[in-house]
């Protein structure tokens, strides 16, 4: 595709429930990035993803949060036991190598009830 | 840690009028600094991106300034269109971790016809 894509683009879902994110990178691009956004503030860092390894996993809040990224390409976000505080838009963004522009995809609306 | 401001939070213009947004940062140690738009439920559009070593880039009618030394970055806006209303976001990447984008929480801005 031409850019970078996220499924769901909305999730609804009940507190203490497992979600997956999805995020399709543009083709290519070997750096990775999730963010997350919270009404009304910017996006704050997640993780950052070289290939397939976690470079910088630091912005992840909890132990509740992982990410993969087993082929290098697409990347899953992973939240176990969802809390309420969960609820955000989550923003996947890719780029050719780091220190390049990043791309960023339409993001998963995710709502906690 | 490096902040990133924005003022103001939101700004309501009259369509051809020139506009300023503002953006501030604690830490001169950047790498870049990137303005972004990013229109209601959507991801982030990139518009411009000025090297630590620029004072400015220049992009249709808008322009970006950067100013290091004192931590501040503008976003000039010339002949507001209806179609410019949408949230800017600025966002910096520090010299030790290039890859990670500090945002501020934006502008919303509303263009009236």
């Amino acid at each position: 595709g031409a850019g970078v894509s996220q499924t769901p683009s909305n999730k609804v879902t009940e507190k203490g429930k497992y979600v997956e994110l999805r995020c399709d990178p543009i083709s290519g691009h070997t750096a990775l990035y999730w963010y997350r956004q919270s009404l009304g503030q910017g996006p704050e860092f997640l993780i950052y993803f070289q290939g397939t390894g976690a470079a910088d996993d630091s912005g992840l809040p909890n132990d509740r949060f992982f990410a993969v990224r087993p082929e290098g390409s697409v990347s899953t976000l992973k939240i176990q036991r969802t809390e309420r505080g969960d609820s955000a838009v989550y923003l996947c963004a890719s780029s050719l190598i780091d220190t390049e522009t990043q791309y960023f995809g339409p993001g998963t609306r995710l709502l906690v009830l | 840690k490096q902040e990133v401001t924005q003022i103001p939070a939101a700004l309501s213009v009259p369509e051809g009028e020139n506009l300023v947004l503002n953006c501030s940062f604690t830490d001169s140690a950047i790498y870049n600094l990137q303005w972004f738009r990013q229109d209601p439920g959507k991801g982030l559009t990139s518009l411009l991106l000025i090297q630590s070593s620029q004072r400015e880039q220049t992009s249709g009618r808008l322009n970006a300034s950067l100013d290091k030394s004192s931590g501040r970055s503008t976003l000039y806006i010339a002949a507001s269109q209806p179609g410019d209303s949408a949230t800017y976001l600025c966002a910096v990447r520090r010299m030790d971790s290039s890859y990670k984008l500090i945002f501020g929480s934006g502008t919303r801005l509303l263009v009236r016809p």
